[in-house]
C-alpha cells in the first residue's frame, strides 16, 4: 500500500505562490492505475478537490481553482508537485495529496496526513 | 460552501441507527453511481468507507451501508459503537471533477 508526504513552507505571504511536494513510498508513481492529486480543508469547513496528475502528465483540475493551480510530477523522483499562485487568506488550508482510481470510479485513499498551510503577511 | 450539502450534525445512542444524507445535483450524485463516503477523526486525514455508492472499503464492518436515491445519498451506521464518533464526508465524481460534502459530525450519545 503506498505511502504518502507532503512536504513544503507552513506560511506564505498574500499574493505569493504556494508549493508543496508529495512523495510516494511503497509504489511506484507510474502505476497505470492511479492518478496521484490534492484535496485541501479549510479550517472547520469541508473537503474541497484541487487536482490529479498521471503518470503521464494528464491532468484534471477544479474549475474554481484552475487559473491559479498547477500540478506536476516528477516520476524519477516517485514525487508529484502542487503550485497555487496569488494566494491569499482564503487559501489557509490543510492540504492533503492522496491517490485515486482512474476515472470515474475515482474514490481518494490513501491519503498523506496533510499540511497546514497559513497565508499572511 | 460545499458543493454537496450534508447536515452539520448527527446523533445516536450506542446500538442504534443513525442515517446522513448527501444532497447533490443532477450533475454529481444524480448523474453517476460514483459516491463514496470518508471518515475523519480529530487530527487525522480522511479515510475510505464507502465507494461507488454501496461498496465498502476493505476492513469496514458492514454495520456501515451506503445508498443512493435521486441527487441524495445517504450513509447509515448501524449499531452505533462510541468508536464510529467522527466526522463524515460525501464525495461524487461530476464530470472531470469531484465536489464533497461540507461534512457531518456525528455524536455517540
Amino acid at each position: 500500500q503506498s505511502q504518502l508526504q507532503e512536504s513544503g513552507p507552513g506560511l506564505v505571504k498574500p499574493s505569493e505562490t504556494l508549493s508543496l511536494t508529495c512523495t510516494v513510498s511503497g509504489g511506484s508513481i507510474s502505476n497505470r492505475a492511479y492518478y496521484w492529486g490534492w484535496v485541501r480543508q479549510a479550517p472547520v469547513k469541508g473537503l474541497e478537490y484541487i487536482g490529479s496528475i498521471y503518470y503521464s502528465g494528464n491532468t484534471y483540475y477544479n474549475p474554481s481553482l484552475k487559473s491559479r493551480v498547477t500540478i506536476s510530477i516528477d516520476t524519477s523522483k516517485n514525487q508529484f508537485s502542487l503550485e497555487m499562485r496569488s494566494v491569499t487568506a482564503a487559501d489557509t488550508a490543510v492540504y492533503f495529496c492522496v491517490r485515486h482510481l482512474l476515472p470515474p470510479s475515482a474514490w481518494f485513499g490513501p491519503w498523506g496526513q496533510g499540511t497546514l498551510v497559513t497565508v499572511s503577511s | 460552501q460545499s458543493a454537496l450539502t450534508q447536515p452539520p450534525s448527527a446523533s445516536g445512542s450506542p446500538g442504534q441507527s443513525v442515517t446522513i444524507s448527501c444532497t447533490g445535483t443532477s450533475f454529481d450524485v444524480g448523474a453517476y453511481n460514483f459516491v463514496s463516503w470518508y471518515q475523519q477523526n480529530p487530527g487525522e486525514a480522511p479515510k475510505i468507507i464507502i465507494y461507488e455508492v454501496s461498496k465498502r472499503s476493505s476492513g469496514v464492518p458492514d454495520r456501515f451501508s451506503g445508498s443512493k436515491s435521486g441527487n441524495t445519498a445517504s450513509l447509515t451506521v448501524s449499531g452505533l459503537q462510541g468508536d464510529d464518533e467522527a466526522d463524515y464526508y460525501c464525495g461524487s465524481y461530476a464530470g472531470n471533477n469531484w465536489v464533497f460534502g461540507g461534512g457531518t459530525k456525528l455524536t455517540v450519545l
